[in-house]
């Protein structure tokens, strides 16, 4: 039973720069949730997506993007790249409105 | 906006030593708090609680939430060095969707 992947793993840009987060949920979940944790931080929420449609989201610019295919993946982009936008991201999947949320590895960014 | 905090930032103990991690929280429409180990990347996940005063077990890791005072305890029992790890505590808001909210995390450390 596979769990939540991502990919990359890691990634480096400069400022300015667009970057795309991908993220495929636990096989039977259709829910995905987007979080940002900075270096010493707890896990920030970015949005939800349910349905190919972002369902709530937190308090985060319109640099930040999301999409949810037919095959509930999803993809995180964010846009003009600042600094601060440098940290872990992870992906987490759940199952319609359950509570339960299961984490990926998450992808890290760098940007110079 | 919701509140999850949590105690002590960080702890060293022997192994074999016993730990209370705490979380406190203000959360508007409270649903269920959640408890999450993570070690190098992914948080995974540990207990979820929803009703006051019934602990939850799982091996030597125990868990229980007062929903009067507003606040959880995760306690290790016999810690041996792979406990070593940050302990994140998240509420959950009632609601369409399962947005959690976490905290800063506890980090723990086993030394032999």
């Amino acid at each position: 039973d596979a769990g939540v992947t991502q990919s990359p793993t890691h990634l480096i840009k400069t400022r300015g720069q667009q970057v795309t987060l991908r993220c495929s949920p636990k096989s039977g979940h259709d829910t995905v949730s987007w979080y940002q944790q900075a270096l010493g931080q707890g896990p920030q929420f970015i949005f939800q997506y349910y349905e190919e449609e972002e369902r709530q989201r937190g308090n985060f610019p319109d640099r930040f993007s999301g999409h949810q295919f037919p095959n509930y993946s999803s993809e995180l982009n964010v846009n003009a790249l600042l600094l601060g936008d440098s940290a872990l991201y992870l992906c987490a999947s759940s199952l319609g409105g359950t509570v339960t949320q299961y984490f990926g590895p998450g992808t890290r960014l760098l940007v110079l | 906006e919701d509140k999850v905090v949590q105690s002590p930032l960080s702890l060293v103990v022997h192994e074999g030593d016993t730990v209370t991690l705490n979380c406190s929280y203000e959360v508007t429409n409270f649903r269920s708090l959640l408890w999450y180990k993570q070690e190098k990347k992914a948080p995974t996940f540990l207990f979820m609680l929803t009703s006051s005063g019934i602990e939850k077990k799982s091996g030597r890791l125990s868990s229980i939430l007062d929903k009067k005072e507003l606040f959880s305890i995760l306690n290790i029992t016999a810690t041996q060095t792979g406990d070593s790890a940050v302990y994140l505590c998240a509420t959950d808001r009632g609601g369409t969707a399962s947005k959690l909210t976490f905290g800063t995390g506890t980090r723990l450390q086993v030394t032999l």
